[in-house]
């Protein structure tokens, strides 16, 4: 089966340590995303890869850092300097960045205390 | 970042009546998609669209892109219980509304 697979689906971690959240996509997607959801409200761009062992800023990205080694790996390192970690994470994949139709894993929820 | 508007916020309604919730945007975008997200879970695309005036319908849902480019709509007709869920337009490559929890009382 296609698609594509966050890890673990919730992650609790004590304040001041840095914590990597895993995406893997076997849809053999080019462009890789990772948002942010906060409660009532919409998806937040935190980075984006259009190409393996490339990537851009998001609207967010102050306090993430990502890595693109293989196409079918994104990880997501949130860091200490994120001021407030705790959210729900999702990571998405499209063919490209045209069309923009992105196709999304299950989540993983974070808990920084 | 350029933001979207996305009304109503959330919306209550008896099983079987239609519902029509809308996005809008000060700037044009050249694609409006819509995703569905049930609780816990990532957002599922329901309809995109590519074109200006298009009008596009998947089962009981129809989509359509606004003339002007700023806006598009999107229709249930007979809603179900398992429509519950939130609902995201998104625009142009990742600008996604705060979205409409969409609430079918049986």
């Amino acid at each position: 089966d296609g698609g594509i697979t966050q890890s673990p689906k919730y992650l609790f971690r004590k304040e001041g340590q840095n914590v990597t959240l895993s995406c893997e996509q076997n849809l053999n997607h080019d462009a890789m995303y990772w948002y942010r959801q906060d409660p009532g409200q919409g998806l937040r761009l935190i980075y984006y890869s259009q190409i393996v062992n490339d990537f851009q800023k998001g609207d967010i990205a102050e306090g993430y850092s990502v890595s693109r080694e293989k196409k079918e790996s994104f990880p997501l390192t949130v860091t200490s300097a994120q001021k407030n970690p705790t959210a729900f994470y999702l990571c998405a994949s499209s063919a490209g960045i045209l069309p923009y139709e992105q196709y999304f894993g299950p989540g993983t929820r974070l808990t920084v205390t | 970042g350029q933001q979207l508007n996305q009304s109503p916020q959330s919306m209550f309604i008896q099983e079987g009546e239609d519902v029509s919730m809308n996005c809008t945007s000060s700037s044009i975008f050249n694609t409006w998609l819509w995703y569905k997200q049930d609780p816990g879970e990532g957002p599922v695309l329901l309809i995109a669209l590519y074109k200006a005036g298009e009008l596009t319908s998947n089962g009981r849902l129809t989509a359509q892109f606004g003339i002007t480019r700023k806006d598009s709509f999107l229709n249930i007709s007979a809603s179900i219980p398992s429509d519950v869920g939130i609902y995201f337009c998104c625009a142009g490559k990742s600008t996604f509304g705060d979205g409409t929890t969409l609430t079918v009382k049986p």
